[in-house]
């Protein structure tokens, strides 16, 4: 069965600096990759994702992510984070033929310095 | 174009009740997924529909939790008998494509057994 491993479970940086949230996924085959965010209250927003094709991919509020197949991960990114990026970041995995449901990581809460 | 409507955004029951949740998905969005994502945890898959007909159920609690979505549309979520561990939020999300279709989902809600 597949999985994903977010290993930091708390982030915290200072409003203006880069950031990079690590994300790993255990599967056979090639899994198409999603990055979510929720703020408290809220339900989950897609980021990005990742179905094929340049394995840098450029999604919403300036984050970015690199699929890097050789070591099964999916990190975001994003060069100056702001105060509102503070929120819980998940990454999934779900693949061809499973009707896109999604297997979820645990999460990383980023919390944000002035 | 209108999201995920999920009602009620919060519940709290003593255990052994019952409680049911309603989504309405994103019109024209075939496939339906309920996720229960505990405090501190990503979300978990519960069951997912392919309009009126069940993709897959296989980590949903048979013995309590039942879910229905009647003409392809709607669908309700249900707990009979509550216990303390089913408190968490109760996501509900669609997608235009079960095969490739980004999963929207809604605000959830947040059920607390005491």
């Amino acid at each position: 069965a597949q999985s994903v491993t977010q290993p930091d479970i708390h982030i915290t940086v200072s409003e203006g600096a880069s950031l990079e949230l690590r994300c790993n996924y255990s599967y056979g085959a090639t899994p198409y990759l999603f990055w979510y965010v929720q703020s408290p209250g809220q339900g989950l927003q897609l980021l990005l994702k990742y179905f094929s094709g340049d394995t840098l991919v450029q999604g919403i509020k300036g984050f970015e992510a690199e699929f890097k197949r050789s070591q099964s991960s999916f990190n975001l990114r994003k060069p100056s984070v702001h105060w509102s990026d503070a929120a819980e970041y998940f990454c999934a995995v779900g693949y061809a033929g499973a009707g896109n449901m999604l297997t979820f990581g645990g999460g990383t809460r980023l919390m944000v310095k002035p | 174009e209108a999201g995920v409507a999920q009602s009620p955004r919060y519940k709290i029951i003593e255990k052994r009740q019952s409680v049911a949740f309603w989504c309405n998905p994103i019109s024209g969005h075939a496939t339906l997924y309920w996720y229960q994502q505990i405090l501190g945890q990503g979300p978990k898959l519960l069951i997912q529909f392919q309009n009126n007909g069940v993709v897959d159920d296989s980590q949903l609690p048979k013995d309590r939790f039942s879910a229905e979505r009647l003409k392809g549309v709607d669908s309700t979520l249900k707990i009979q008998p509550a216990k303390l561990e089913d408190s968490a939020v109760y996501l509900c999300a669609s997608s235009l494509d079960g095969g490739y279709g980004v999963a929207f989902f809604g605000q959830g809600t947040r059920l607390t057994v005491v």
